[in-house]
């Protein structure tokens, strides 16, 4: 158990609708990082919240938004849903700001869009 | 966009064999990870090498990075039907934490 909790493990929607993924960090950790993984994609970076501000952005579409709660957990939104963005989604979570050392990985969020 | 690339994609073994499987990346890095993934399931950080060490072990695990080459392989020792999962190398930290394609290793009995 890394200790990196996600909620919900499955959720089955239709195109066009919004889901909230959420996210609680291990306890410490002020870090979260929110990743897609996709069999055509692979794992790929969306966005970085430290200590509740917006640290850094990868491959996260414009649809999608996240943000970090003051008690440290944060919440990916997925909006305008599409097909193609059918995929686990994982939150990790570190201490530090930058972490030179491992990311702790919740179980993931799967998300199928029909 | 992948940094590594791992090879094999997939291999497939008896227990008790050895499974290799190795990691190119593209630029230059301060230390190499490599992940464990069951699958669906999260990913399991396995062990770290930096850039200034050659090799590394962990348990049945054994870890080599060749930076001329701009590689690294992962080794498992006596795998076990367990060890079945994906495994990911990764460079960078942090929100630079950049996964190569994985290798699904299957470990039959």
């Amino acid at each position: 158990d890394s200790g990196v909790t996600q909620t919900p493990k499955h959720l089955i929607t239709a195109t066009g609708q919004r889901v909230t993924l959420r996210c609680s960090p291990r306890s410490g950790d002020l870090s979260v990082y929110w990743y897609q993984q996709s069999l055509d994609q692979g794992l790929q970076f969306l966005i970085q919240y430290y200590n509740g501000e917006e640290r850094a952005k990868g491959n996260i579409l414009e649809r999608f938004s996240a943000q970090q709660f003051p008690d440290l957990h944060s919440e990916l939104n997925l909006s305008s849903l599409e097909l193609g963005d059918s995929a686990l989604y994982f939150c990790a979570s570190s201490v530090a700001y930058f972490s030179t050392g491992e990311l702790f990985f919740g179980e993931g969020s799967r998300l199928t869009v029909l | 966009s992948q940094q590594g690339e791992e090879d094999p994609q997939a291999l497939s073994i008896q227990e008790g064999e050895n499974a290799t499987m190795n990691c190119s990346y593209k630029t230059s890095i301060n230390n190499l990870q490599w992940y464990r993934q069951n699958s669906g399931r999260g990913l399991v950080h396995l062990i770290l090498i930096r850039s200034n060490e050659r090799e590394k072990h962990s348990g049945r695990l054994r870890v080599t990075l060749d930076t001329s080459k701009k590689s690294s392989s992962l080794l498992i020792t006596a795998s076990r039907a367990a060890d079945t999962a994906s495994y990911f190398c990764a460079t960078g930290g942090g929100n630079k934490l950049t996964f190569g394609t994985g290798t699904q290793l299957k470990v039959e009995l």
